[in-house]
């Protein structure tokens, strides 16, 4: 069966220190790849995707991940956080926007 | 900026209402989502709508109905709402951009079903 699965419901990072979040999917085909992130009281926002290409995408907010098929993963990192990284980041994979499947989200949490 | 706007940020409705959650987007996207999300399940999607009058189920759509008489309005409706259906509802819009352009999200609708 097609899946996302986010191993983490919560992590907590110091701010400045560096950032991994992980994914892994099971899916049939290589499918399309997204991260999103939901601020509290916000709607969720588009961080970075991947169709095709280079496997390191660049994404907003200084955020990056990498594709790795023969892990079937696509984990989001960031070099440094920021206490505005604070939210809850979403995974999600599918061959268009009327198929994705969603990760549980990861609750990121900011030491200061 | 894409807004889209959900009419109602919380809702407390009783067992058996009939209840109405509007989702407007001001870009002219043809695709309109309605999602709920609930905590370890991520988003599940309930309906979608690819073109005005046209609906599609997503993956669960029982208990649910939709409606979009114009291009820019995406309607959930729960008929007789149960609590079970207490949930965060989140809409959200794309253009068709090879179906897998960015999905414009509003900041959800909080439902709490008595």
């Amino acid at each position: 069966a097609q899946s996302v699965t986010q191993p983490d419901i919560h992590i907590t990072v110091s701010e400045g220190a560096s950032l991994e979040l992980r994914c892994n999917y099971s899916y049939g085909a290589t499918p399309y790849l997204f991260w999103y992130v939901q601020s509290p009281g916000q709607g969720l926002q588009l961080l970075l995707k991947y169709f095709s290409g280079d496997t390191l995408v660049q994404g907003i907010k200084g955020f990056e991940a990498e594709f790795k098929r023969s892990q079937s993963s696509f984990n989001l990192r960031k070099p440094s956080v920021h206490w505005s990284d604070a939210a809850e980041y979403f995974c999600a994979v599918g061959e268009s926007n009327y198929q994705l499947i969603w990760g549980a989200g990861t609750k990121l949490i900011i030491k200061p | 900026d894409v807004k889209v706007t959900q009419s109602s940020r919380y809702l407390v409705k009783r067992t058996g209402e009939k209840v109405f959650l509007e989702c407007v987007q001001d870009m002219d996207h043809e695709n309109m989502f309605w999602y709920r999300q609930d905590p370890g399940l991520g988003l599940r999607l309930i309906y979608f709508s690819y073109d005005v009058k046209m609906k599609e189920k997503g993956d669960i759509p029982e208990g649910y109905s939709v409606s979009r008489e114009k291009k820019e309005r995406f309607s959930l409706i729960l008929e007789s709402a149960s609590t079970n259906q207490t949930s965060m509802y989140l809409c959200a819009s794309s253009t068709e951009e090879g179906r897998t352009g960015e999905l414009f999200f509003g900041e959800g609708s909080r439902l709490t079903v008595l």
